[in-house]
């Protein structure tokens, strides 16, 4: 069966300070992969989606990137972290090729920018 | 361009229940769906419909959608306090975007 996971489970970090997010999935090949932003407990808002190694879009201009290193790997990354920046980030995958693209969500990850 | 509402609050007495609404712009959405999120957690899909159907029932979950209206319920019964979550609805526009639009999510409270 497919896991999807999501560390660290909580970070606290200073503002100006670099982040790194990091998801992988388990038991699937060749995943679509994204990363959402929640705010105040409410509201999903999509980041970055890539259907592939290396293949990156981008849905909002922001300070933060993603990157694929590896086909079931997906992190996401600031060089310099913003107040803006505290939420809730879940990564989610959907099977390649599928008509339904349902998305399965991992725990998240709770950021908080001092 | 693509839009989902829904309502922010519902609040129902445990036993009784519960629909939960969402309106959608994209008449060429394919497939339609309901997530739930506890409390600092993830979502968990909880159901799907096709856009060619009306009506999908899985055990306490009634799920109605009107196309011609855009709209889309969520009707869950003999509602229990686990069920107390945010629930989102989805859209997954028609074309060859691998996206969904989510709903803003209802946050649906159980009185005991």
């Amino acid at each position: 069966s497919q896991t999807i996971h999501q560390w660290p489970a909580t970070l606290v970090q200073p503002v100006g300070s670099p982040l790194s997010l990091e998801c992988t999935v388990e038991g699937t090949s060749n995943p679509n992969l994204y990363w959402y932003r929640q705010a105040a407990g409410r509201g999903l808002q999509l980041l970055f989606y890539s259907v592939g190694i290396g293949q990156i879009s981008s849905e909002v201009p922001q300070n933060l990137s993603a990157s694929r290193p590896q086909d079931r790997q997906f992190i996401l990354s600031s060089k310099k972290l913003l107040l803006s920046d505290s939420g809730f980030y879940l990564c989610a995958w959907t099977p390649s090729g599928g008509a339904r693209n349902e998305q399965f969500f991992g725990p998240g990850t709770r950021l908080t920018v001092l | 361009g693509e839009d989902v509402e829904q309502s922010l609050f519902l609040s129902v007495r445990e036993g009784d229940s519960s629909v939960i609404n969402c309106t959608y712009t994209d008449s060429s959405s394919t497939y339609l769906y309901w997530y739930k999120q506890e409390p600092g957690a993830g979502l968990q899909l909880l159901t799907y419909i096709f856009s060619n159907m009306d009506m999908k029932q899985d055990q306490r979950l009634t799920v109605l959608l009107n196309k011609k209206d855009k709209h889309l319920s969520l009707r869950i019964a003999d509602t229990q306090t686990g069920d107390s979550a945010i629930y989102f609805c989805a859209e997954k526009t028609g074309g060859a975007t691998n996206k969904l639009i989510f709903g803003t999510g209802t946050l649906l409270a159980v009185q005991p």
